[in-house]
């Protein structure tokens, strides 16, 4: 069985520019998680997804969004990017909400310059 | 916001050592998870406790929680080169229906 998959594994963008990252969720899962991993950070969430919906939002400004498909894989878009989103984005799925266990995929890395 | 705090933030031990590493939350829980991190690479799961679970064991693994404490502890057994990792641990609230909260996380080096 296929884990979590996300693309690209690295992004380069300047700043201003906008980026967009994909993920797509193990089968089966429809609820797909965003954390943000800043260099020597802990995780940091970003987004949350379930069913094609929107269901919570972390402390982010609005140009960090995202969406999730009818296939429930997702993607990211961030905005007018600043050199502090410099960062790995980790991308997770679990069934229906995070009482059980958390499947991660292997991050994008986003470095803007 | 950040839930859970790993003490220490990191953690230098010899091959065949124990290494433990303990988690301090702030809110009431749902389950508490422990996930590794190799290389800034993505998470790997390694053990869920529940709330009404004091201890649980996965192989070299054991977990403590304390919820009068709101604390928790791993202890890796016996370690190995390949343990060297970043660990974090992972809240769950009671709501259920918020997302896991991890903490900074420790960096656990095994020296052989």
């Amino acid at each position: 069985e296929a884990g979590v998959t996300q693309s690209p594994t690295h992004l380069i963008k300047t700043r201003g520019q906008q980026a967009t990252l994909r993920c797509s969720p193990i089968s089966g899962h429809t609820s797909v998680y965003w954390y943000q991993q800043a260099l020597g950070l802990g995780l940091q969430f970003l987004l949350w997804y379930d069913e094609g919906e929107e269901r919570n939002r972390g402390n982010f400004p609005p140009r960090f969004s995202g969406r999730q498909f009818p296939n429930y894989s997702s993607e990211l878009n961030v905005n007018a990017l600043e050199l502090e989103d410099s960062a790995l984005y980790l991308c997770a799925s679990s069934l229906i909400v995070m009482n059980t266990e958390a499947f991660f995929g292997q991050g994008t890395r986003l470095t803007v310059v | 916001s950040q839930q859970g705090e790993e003490d220490p933030q990191a953690l230098s031990i010899q091959e065949g050592e124990n290494a433990t590493m303990n988690c301090s939350y702030k809110t009431s829980i749902n389950n508490l998870q422990w996930y590794r991190q190799n290389s800034g690479r993505g998470l790997v799961h390694l053990i869920l406790i529940r709330s009404n679970e004091r201890e649980k064991h996965s192989g070299r693994l054991r977990v403590t929680l304390d919820t009068s404490k709101k604390s928790s502890s791993l202890l890796i057994t016996a370690s190995r080169a390949a343990d060297t990792a970043s660990y974090f641990c992972a809240t769950s609230r009671d709501s259920g229906n918020t997302p896991l909260v991890f903490g900074k996380g420790t960096r656990l080096s095994v020296i052989a």
